[in-house]
This record gives structure tokens, C-alpha cells and sequence, in this order.
């Protein structure tokens, strides 16, 4: 099993510009998530998903949208990338009162 | 909303000292759970607990679940240098909605 994958790895992107963070799990999760880390500020999480069809914001939900159309995968999309959103991303996905599983996280700088 | 809180932001030990760091919630949870992430790393689960009172060890480490389900601690005796890294707690409340404290980074000096 593959488990959390994540990609790119590592991003740069000029203000302004959108982009699509895929995220994807072979474990037949129904919970999915993305968080992001900021040094001193733990993991505050962006948008989550209970199952396919079902989305829902987190704490830090500007900028972002998310959707659900498959079991697997759950991408995050960056509207107008602006220096703010300048993080890690971790996806995450676990059924729903166990175990999260992350993925190994996607560096973004914007300029 | 629910917040979940996390003392210290960071903690240096001389190899051998024990290590604990403090976990509080503004609202009673359901269950609270641990994770481990080491430097450039991802976190990684650790443990859940869900009942009251609970204590729970993985060989040096004691994780407790206070009686009120609001608090949680992680201790860890005589750290070595492979304990080096952040711990995080995450509460879930009532659904499946996961919130992290801001976690402790814990560094070990040999």
C-alpha cells in the first residue's frame, strides 16, 4: 500500500497564480483532510471531507477550495496564490474517530 | 469553535531527563491522540485515548487523559536523542474533525 501520497513535493509559484495540490489514498479512508504548517502555529486545518460528495471548511479556509468526486482523492485548489499561503501542506486521511495518516507534504513559496 | 492548546512550544533536555508537555481543550472531547514528527518529517501517530482518566505507555512514554476529558499529558522518561522532534496532540469532539495544539519541539542535547 502506497498509504497518503502527496505531490508535488515542492512548489514555487508567483503571486497570482493558481495550482492544484493532489492528494491521494489507497486505503479506502472516508475522512480526508489538508492542513497547514507554519512554524510555532501547529497544523490548522484548511478543509476536510467526511466521504465522497461531502466537504466542509476549516480554520483557514480563504484561498482555498477542495472537492470530493472519488473516495481516493481529494486535491486542493489555490485560487490566486498570494505570499500568505507561503506554508507546508499536509493531507491527511483516517476513518473517522481513529488513526490520521499524513502524507509526506508539499512545500509552497510564493513570491 | 473548539481550540485546543499545547505547552511548552519547546523544550530542551540534556540526554537523560525526563520530558512532558501539557495539552488542554476549551471544550470536552471524545477522544484525544498523540503524534510524532521529526525534523523534515510528517507527523505520525502515536496513541488515542478515549476514556476518562485513561493512562496509557509505550515503553518510556506515559500518556494520560485527564478525568474531565479536557486535558492530556505526554511524558517521556530519560529522553534519548532519537526522541528529538515535535509532539503534537489533536482532539476530536463530538465528529470526525481532528484539531491540533500548536505542539512542543523537543530537543535533546547528548
Amino acid at each position: 500500500n502506497a498509504g497518503v501520497t502527496q505531490t508535488p513535493k515542492f512548489q514555487v509559484l508567483k503571486t497570482g497564480q493558481s495550482m492544484t495540490l493532489q492528494c491521494a489514498q489507497d486505503m479506502n479512508h472516508e475522512y480526508m483532510s489538508w492542513y497547514r504548517q507554519d512554524p510555532g502555529m501547529g497544523l490548522r486545518l484548511i478543509h476536510y471531507s467526511v466521504g465522497a460528495g461531502i466537504t466542509d471548511q476549516g480554520e483557514v479556509p480563504n484561498g482555498y477550495n477542495v472537492s470530493r468526486s472519488t473516495t481516493e482523492d481529494f486535491p486542493l485548489r489555490l485560487l490566486s496564490a498570494a505570499p500568505s499561503q507561503t506554508s507546508v501542506y499536509f493531507c491527511a486521511s483516517g476513518r473517522a474517530t481513529t488513526e490520521a495518516f499524513f502524507g509526506q507534504g508539499t512545500r509552497l513559496t510564493v513570491v | 469553535g473548539q481550540q485546543v492548546m499545547q505547552i511548552p512550544q519547546y523544550q530542551h533536555v540534556q540526554e537523560g531527563e525526563d520530558f512532558t508537555t501539557y495539552c488542554n481543550s476549551s471544550t470536552t472531547l471524545s477522544n484525544i491522540q498523540w503524534y510524532k514528527q521529526r525534523p523534515g518529517g510528517h507527523p505520525v501517530f502515536l496513541i488515542q485515548l478515549v476514556k476518562s482518566g485513561e493512562v496509557k505507555k509505550q515503553k518510556r512514554l506515559t500518556f494520560q487523559f485527564g478525568e474531565a476529558k479536557k486535558n492530556s499529558s505526554l511524558h517521556i522518561t530519560a529522553t534519548q536523542t532519537t526522541d528529538v522532534g515535535t509532539y503534537f496532540c489533536a482532539g476530536q469532539g463530538g465528529g470526525s474533525r481532528l484539531t491540533f495544539g500548536e505542539g512542543t519541539q523537543l530537543t535533546v542535547n547528548p
